[in-house]
């Protein structure tokens, strides 16, 4: 069975930078994409960026390249999504998600408020 | 870049069918997906490849896609199914992962 199991809720001062993990198990890591996606309350979901693992190759949306850093440690199954220069509009709930084309798996969600 | 335009908000009565559009240039040409989301919950797929029902997904789900329309149609809906839909596709061209807006589906 596959399992994605995020990291618990943050939170954090405007400028600073938050890394949230992600663990999967249930499959081989290298053989599924790993996605980040936000979303703000009571908004829809948008598509923060992507990492294959099987290469480290990695791609982000416009409205945060430059701000979010994608990584994964393949030797724990583990994903990481850092996004920095946070602003009180990056309050949200960030999910880590994998699959093959299709989203099929995702993470219960991270909480992530901005805050001074 | 890609876009994809859903309606707000669609209501049904239980036991009647609602159907949920996406809208995209010549969508045909790309693999549809679709997620409900609950309140407080992460999404589920519920159709992939654009008619496609992963397993634990009830028949009562469908999709559909041609031309510049996507749909999801749900059959004989019952108040659990009251929830956010957003479809979801691949662009190639940028690389990128689209999501529509999402659709509010409201049973009376």
């Amino acid at each position: 069975e596959v399992q994605v199991v995020q990291s618990g809720a943050e939170v954090k001062k405007p400028g600073a930078t938050v890394k949230i993990s992600c663990k999967v198990s249930g499959y081989t890591f290298t053989d599924y994409y790993i996605y980040w996606v936000q979303q703000a309350p009571g908004k829809g979901l948008e598509w923060m960026g992507l990492l294959d693992p099987e290469n480290g190759e990695t791609k982000y949306a416009e409205n945060f390249q430059g701000r979010v850093t994608i990584s994964a440690d393949t030797s724990t199954d583990t994903a990481y999504m850092e996004l920095s220069s946070l602003k009180s509009e990056d309050t949200a709930m960030y999910f880590c998600a994998t699959g093959v084309g299709a989203v099929g798996y995702w993470g219960q969600g991270t909480l992530v408020t901005v805050s001074s | 870049s890609y876009v994809l335009t859903q309606p707000p908000s669609v209501s049904v009565a239980p036991g009647q069918t609602a159907r949920i559009t996406c809208g995209g240039n010549n969508i045909e040409s790309k693999s549809v997906h679709w997620y409900q989301q609950k309140p407080g919950q992460a999404p589920v797929l519920v159709v992939y490849d654009d008619s496609d029902r992963p397993s634990g997904i009830p028949e009562r789900f469908s999709g559909s896609n041609s031309g510049n329309t996507s749909t999801l149609t749900i059959s004989r809906v019952e108040a659990g199914d009251e929830a956010d839909y957003y479809c979801q596709v691949w662009d190639g061209s940028s690389a990128h992962v689209v999501f529509g807006g999402g659709t509010k589906l409201t049973v009376l």
